[in-house]
């Protein structure tokens, strides 16, 4: 059974701050982790993938991965009000699948 | 400019119609796939395509159907709606291999209410 656990939130920081947003899975098959962010009536977009062990950073972004703890984290400085979605955990799995967590939703406070 | 477009933004149908929801992409993708998002469960597969033809069940098939005659076409279908599918339909496409940055982009989604 594919489970993939994420805080559902909200979680609330003030601008300038840094969102820690962690996410759980339980496939130990599972190789690449992306982060999507999703608005409020929008779809989902890409915004970070990490495969590898360790930090991966992008911009104001960065990812991290345990494998042998199966988490994965996604953490967002100097947050500001344009971050505020839900930010979503997908694991691949299979051959080309991804497999969803519910969402984390993030709300910076100006 | 990639593009996944689905056929309706709001769809409105009546208990046991049969529905067609259609999603069309751009990118001379192999894969595509059709989800749906409900509140407090998230995104969930519930068939995806890896070719012309082809289609695999993923999660929660049961009530569905799925058509891909052409590679930038996959059609979900509701054979008989009920309203227990009312929810928001997200239909995505990748390449084959989408690791390593090649990502899996998705449609705008339609929202359907099964009355």
């Amino acid at each position: 059974q594919k489970e993939v656990e994420q805080n559902s939130g909200p979680l609330s920081v003030p601008e300038g701050a840094i969102a820690s947003l962690n996410c759980t899975y339980s496939d130990r098959g599972s190789q690449s982790f992306f982060w999507y962010r999703q608005y409020s009536g929008k779809s989902p977009e890409l915004i970070m993938f990490i495969y590898s062990n360790g930090d991966k950073e992008d911009g104001r972004f960065t990812a991290q991965l345990n494998k042998a703890s199966q988490y994965v984290s996604l953490l967002i400085r100097d947050s500001q009000p344009s971050d505020s979605a839900t930010y979503l955990c997908a694991p691949k799995t299979g051959a080309n699948n991804l497999f969803f967590g519910t969402g984390t939703r993030l709300t910076v406070i100006p | 400019d990639v593009k996944v477009t689905q056929s309706s933004r709001y769809l409105v149908k009546r208990t046991g119609e049969k529905v067609f929801l259609e999603c069309v992409q751009d990118m001379d993708h192999e894969n595509m796939f059709w989800y749906r998002q409900d509140p407090g469960l998230g995104l969930r597969l519930i068939y995806f395509s890896y070719d012309v033809k082809m289609k695999e069940k993923g999660d929660i098939p049961e009530g569905y159907s799925v058509s891909r005659e052409k590679k930038e076409r996959f059609s979900l279908i509701l054979e008989s709606a009920s309203t227990n599918q009312t929810s928001m339909y997200l239909c995505a496409s990748s390449p084959r291999e989408f690791s390593k940055g090649r990502e899996q982009f998705f449609g705008p989604g339609t929202r359907l209410t099964v009355l």
